[in-house]
């Protein structure tokens, strides 16, 4: 299997412009993490699905930021607008299940850089 | 509220050498999972160790061991024989079920990290 997989891997945005985020989990896995990594904050989950439902966006920062899972292989983070906080590395990791500390495999991740 | 704590920002090691990162956490749950990620230059994400809270003995896989405490809430990792390629930030990470049980939401926290650097 490929793994987790990201794009972009980077993406240099102006302020105020909408950014997508993309992910494709590792085939076969129920659980979908989104995390974001800042020097000041360390890595915060965002949101996560199980089986392209979401569970938990408690740690969605604002009503820019919004995530979808249309299918079991296809997640997207998008912020609009996009301000110059939000630059940080996004990543997204998925897992096989939660019971019994399942590992999370995580994607290369997005650096996002807002101007 | 859970919190997880990594006390050490940075630390190094020589190649060979024993080097132990703490982590504390706090919480009222009587089951849950901590883990111990490594994340190298690359960015790369990698598990490194986990540790299931109702297992009294440690966890090791290889080079790599824990001392887990639980009454201390402590999860240090310990790596022996160090080698260039350790040479990450490292993270420890807090699992649990959320207080919604019926619905099945879980709680993932990580420390800020500890940034390990393994010297030739």
């Amino acid at each position: 299997d490929a793994g987790v997989i990201q794009s972009p891997r980077h993406e240099v945005t102006e302020m105020g412009q909408e950014v997508t985020l993309r992910c494709k989990p590792i085939s076969g896995h129920d659980y979908l993490f989104w995390y974001r990594q800042t020097m000041m904050r360390g890595l915060e989950l965002l949101i996560y699905f199980n089986n392209n439902v979401p569970i938990d966006d408690s740690g969605m920062p604002e009503d820019r930021f919004s995530a979808k899972m249309p299918n079991a292989s296809f997640s997207t983070l998008k912020i609009q607008p996009s301000e110059p906080r939000d630059s940080a590395v996004y990543f997204c990791a998925s897992s096989l299940g939660v019971l019994w500390g399942y590992e999370q495999y995580f994607g290369p991740g997005t650096r996002l850089t807002v101007t | 509220a859970q919190t997880v704590t990594q006390s050490q920002p940075e630390m190094s090691v020589q190649e060979a050498e024993t080097v132990t990162l703490s982590c504390t956490y706090d919480t009222s749950e009587s089951n849950y999972y901590l883990f111990w990620y490594k994340q190298p230059p690359s960015r790369q994400m990698i598990l490194v160790i986990r540790q299931e809270a109702y297992k009294q003995q440690n966890a090791t896989e290889n080079r790599f061991s824990v001392n887990f405490q639980k009454a201390a809430k402590s999860f240090s990792l310990k790596i022996s024989d160090s080698q260039l390629g350790d040479t990450a930030m490292y993270f420890c990470a807090f699992m649990t079920q959320g207080a919604r049980r019926t619905s099945g939401t879980y709680k993932y926290i990580f420390g800020t990290g500890t940034r390990l650097k393994v010297l030739a």
